[in-house]
């Protein structure tokens, strides 16, 4: 399997329940990203994996917590979310953590908090 | 404040006649900036990006203009075809800063037979 994959690609859960999005990259990068995307606004950046290294923590809620366990898997644990956290988690990946490297998506993994 | 803008929310333009699409940014930090389409249930695919040392960067059928000094881009996509109905986002990002991307929020692209 090539590119960048994400799993599940659609997730339901209730506000106390304890989730993990999953994200697997196939291209031999050495960065990791999560992004968000709402409804009606733009992707925003949430955390970004340099070597397995947190290197950007951009203000987000303790109910997210990524892991990295090395540089091709990427993990975003879940647990006691608001409603107004529904929303497309994307993953991505790029060779480095340098601004001028492409970064490569993965389909998403649509959330639904209840 | 957002540092990308895509002011226009959507686009129609009739097949084969070129599609404009624009961006505007506020950081003059950014120094890198990219196109990326998007088709619903999938992730956004990149397109085509250019360097801040650089004013055009062409790939077939699609063309990036980059105005610094107005701190504008626009991507040209001629001549349009239908499977280039999508949601184009542009992004930026400043080498040495931050490690994500800025992104506008789209341009929703329809293209008309």
């Amino acid at each position: 399997e090539t590119g960048v994959t994400q799993t599940p690609r659609h997730l339901v859960m209730g506000m106390t329940n304890k989730k993990s999005l999953k994200c697997e990259q196939h291209l031999g990068h050495n960065a990791m990203y999560w992004y968000k995307q709402s409804a009606k606004k733009p992707l925003e950046l949430m955390f970004v994996y340099s070597l397995e290294e947190r290197v950007e923590n951009n203000s987000v809620p303790s109910r997210f917590s990524p892991e990295c366990p090395n540089s091709s898997h990427l993990f975003l644990h879940l647990h006691t979310l608001q409603p107004e956290d529904s929303a497309l988690y994307l993953c991505a990946s790029s060779h480095s953590s340098g601004g001028s490297d492409t970064q490569y998506f993965g389909p998403g993994t649509r959330l639904t908090v209840l | 404040d957002q540092q990308v803008k895509q002011n226009s929310p959507s686009l129609s333009v009739q097949e084969g006649r070129i599609s404009i699409l624009n961006c505007d940014y506020t950081n003059s930090m950014f120094d890198y900036f990219l196109w990326y389409k998007k088709y619903p249930a999938e992730g956004p695919t990149f397109l085509i990006s250019i360097s801040s040392i650089k004013d055009k960067n062409e790939d077939g059928r699609f063309t990036v203009f980059l105005n610094k000094s107005a701190k504008h881009l626009s991507l040209h996509i001629v001549p349009s075809q239908p499977g280039d109905s999508a949601v184009y986002f542009c992004a930026a990002s400043a080498r040495g800063g931050a490690d994500g991307l800025t992104f506008g929020k789209g341009t929703h692209l329809i293209i008309q037979p």
